[in-house]
């Protein structure tokens, strides 16, 4: 079965500066997505960014990148230049190809110091 | 789009209640999902649906449980009787698949906290 592991529990960052989330998974399979969700204190589990394997080239929205490393399974999140808004917790998400069930890592609690 | 919608917000039962959430999907969506969120496990999966046919509810965690989608519009998960140990976060979301795209995102809902004394 498919597992995501964030070793990170919490991590904070200064307000403007950079910051690193990491994610690690485990699959045998060659096809698959990739997925961050962002959680803030409302609870709404929103997307920030997404990534099919197949694709070499590292997602990109505006502030957030990845830093996908397939032979590795790695997949990083950056954000860039913090904002105090960006404060939440980040899940990392696995789904197979021609799967449904999303499978979720534990999460990393992002705060953002002004 | 007014997005995934659930209800209640919050709910605040006793043990051996029944308790009903309820989950609009978004329009045009073909599948939809219930997902509870909990501190000790994360977020699991619980059953979800495709074209209103319940797909895989291995994640269910005893018959207490059940969940139904009588239309492509409305779905709801019932608890029967309720117990403490229920108590978490429970969220719906929707998704279509993109067949030119192949895109595959899931949007969640804002939840439904249950709990339960």
């Amino acid at each position: 079965a498919q597992t995501v592991t964030q070793s990170q529990p919490e991590m904070s960052v200064q307000e403007a500066e950079t910051v690193t989330l990491s994610c690690t998974y485990d699959t045998s399979e060659s096809d698959y997505y990739l997925f961050w969700y962002k959680q803030p204190p409302s609870r709404q589990m929103i997307l920030v960014i997404r990534q099919e394997a197949y694709k070499q080239q590292n997602a990109t929205e505006n502030r957030f990148s990845v830093n996908f490393q397939k032979a590795a399974k790695s997949f990083s999140l950056k954000i860039s230049d913090s904002q105090l808004g960006d404060a939440a917790m980040y899940f990392c998400a696995y789904l197979g190809q021609g799967a449904q069930k999303l499978v979720f890592g534990q999460g990393t609690r992002l705060t953002i110091n002004p | 789009d007014a997005g995934v919608i659930q209800s209640p917000r919050h709910e605040v039962t006793e043990m051996g209640q029944e308790v009903t959430l309820r989950c609009k999907p978004i329009s045009g969506h073909d599948y939809l999902f219930w997902y509870r969120q909990t501190m000790m496990r994360g977020l699991e999966l619980l059953i979800y649906f495709n074209n209103n046919v319940p797909i895989d509810d291995s994640g269910m965690p005893e018959d207490r449980f059940s969940a139904k989608m009588p239309n492509a519009s409305f779905s709801t998960l019932k608890i029967q009787p309720s117990e403490p140990r229920d108590s978490a976060v429970y969220f719906c979301a929707s998704k279509k698949i993109d067949r030119g795209s192949g895109a595959n995102v899931l949007t969640f809902g804002a939840g439904s906290r249950l709990t339960v004394l």
